[in-house]
C-alpha cells in the first residue's frame, strides 16, 4: 500500500529544544516536501526536495532545515523551535507533474 | 503568500444540493489541483486539471479551468454528509510542478 509516514504525529516540546520529524514515503518518488497549515493562512510551503541531495527553499523556510539524504526519508530539522512553530506539519511527494500524497500530520506545539 | 483565493469561505447545504466554490490564482501555472481535509486530519486528493485542460470529471467531481480568467471551479453534486469538509484548490509551478501554493479553503458543511 502506497504510504507517507510522520513521527511523531503529536508532540510538545519547550523553546530552543531541537526537533526532528521524519517522513518517509514508499512510492518511490523523486519529490518530497513539507508544509505548514496553520488557521487563517492555509498550507504554506516549507522546504522541498526534487530528489536525494537536492532540496531548495518554499515560502515559509526560516527556522528549518531539511536533509535529503535518501530517497525515502526527507526529515525536517527545527534546531531551535520557537512558539511561532507551533503548528500542523505536512509531509508530501509526488512523481512529475502529479498530485501530491500527504502524510497524516503531525501536530507540534512549542511552548 | 497564498496564490489562490477561495470563496467561499464557508459554505452550508442540505444534502442533496450542489456546492460551488471557487478558486482564483495570480501566476501561471502547470497544473490546478483540488484536495480534500477532514478536520485537521490529511489532505486527500481528488482532481488534477492540467493547464491546457478546461473542464474535467470525476465521479460527483466537477472542476473547470479558466487559464484566461485564472480562475477554477468545483463542483460536487448530489452532496452527502460524508462530503463535510475544508476544499482546498492548488496551484503547482516550477520544476516537475513542485511548487504547490494552496488556497485559503472553503468549508463546506452538508447538512442530513
Amino acid at each position: 500500500e502506497a504510504q507517507v509516514t510522520q513521527n511523531p504525529r503529536y508532540l510538545i516540546t519547550v523553546t530552543g529544544k531541537k526537533l526532528t520529524v521524519t517522513c518517509s514515503q514508499n512510492m518511490n518518488h523523486e519529490y518530497m516536501s513539507w508544509y505548514r497549515q496553520d488557521p487563517g493562512l492555509g498550507l504554506r510551503q516549507i522546504y522541498y526536495s526534487m530528489n536525494v541531495e537536492v532540496t531548495d527553499k518554499g515560502d515559509v523556510p526560516e527556522g528549518y532545515k531539511v536533509s535529503r539524504k535518501e530517497k525515502r526519508n526527507f526529515p525536517l530539522i527545527l534546531e531551535s523551535p520557537s512558539p511561532n512553530q507551533t503548528s500542523l506539519y505536512f509531509c508530501a511527494t509526488h512523481s512529475g507533474y502529479n498530485e501530491q500524497f500527504f502524510g497524516p500530520g503531525t501536530r507540534l506545539t512549542v511552548l | 503568500s497564498q496564490q489562490g483565493e477561495e470563496d467561499p469561505q464557508a459554505l452550508s447545504i442540505q444534502e442533496g444540493e450542489n456546492a460551488t466554490m471557487n478558486c482564483s490564482y495570480k501566476t501561471s501555472i502547470n497544473n490546478l489541483q483540488w484536495y480534500r481535509q477532514n478536520s485537521g486530519r490529511g489532505l486527500v486528493h481528488l482532481i488534477l486539471i492540467r493547464s491546457n485542460e478546461r473542464e474535467k470529471h470525476s465521479g460527483r467531481l466537477r472542476v473547470t479551468l479558466d487559464t484566461s480568467k485564472k480562475s477554477s471551479s468545483l463542483l460536487i453534486t448530489a452532496s452527502r454528509a460524508a462530503d463535510t469538509a475544508s476544499y482546498f484548490c492548488a496551484t503547482a509551478s516550477g520544476a516537475a510542478g513542485n511548487k504547490l501554493t494552496f488556497g485559503g479553503g472553503t468549508r463546506v458543511l452538508v447538512k442530513p
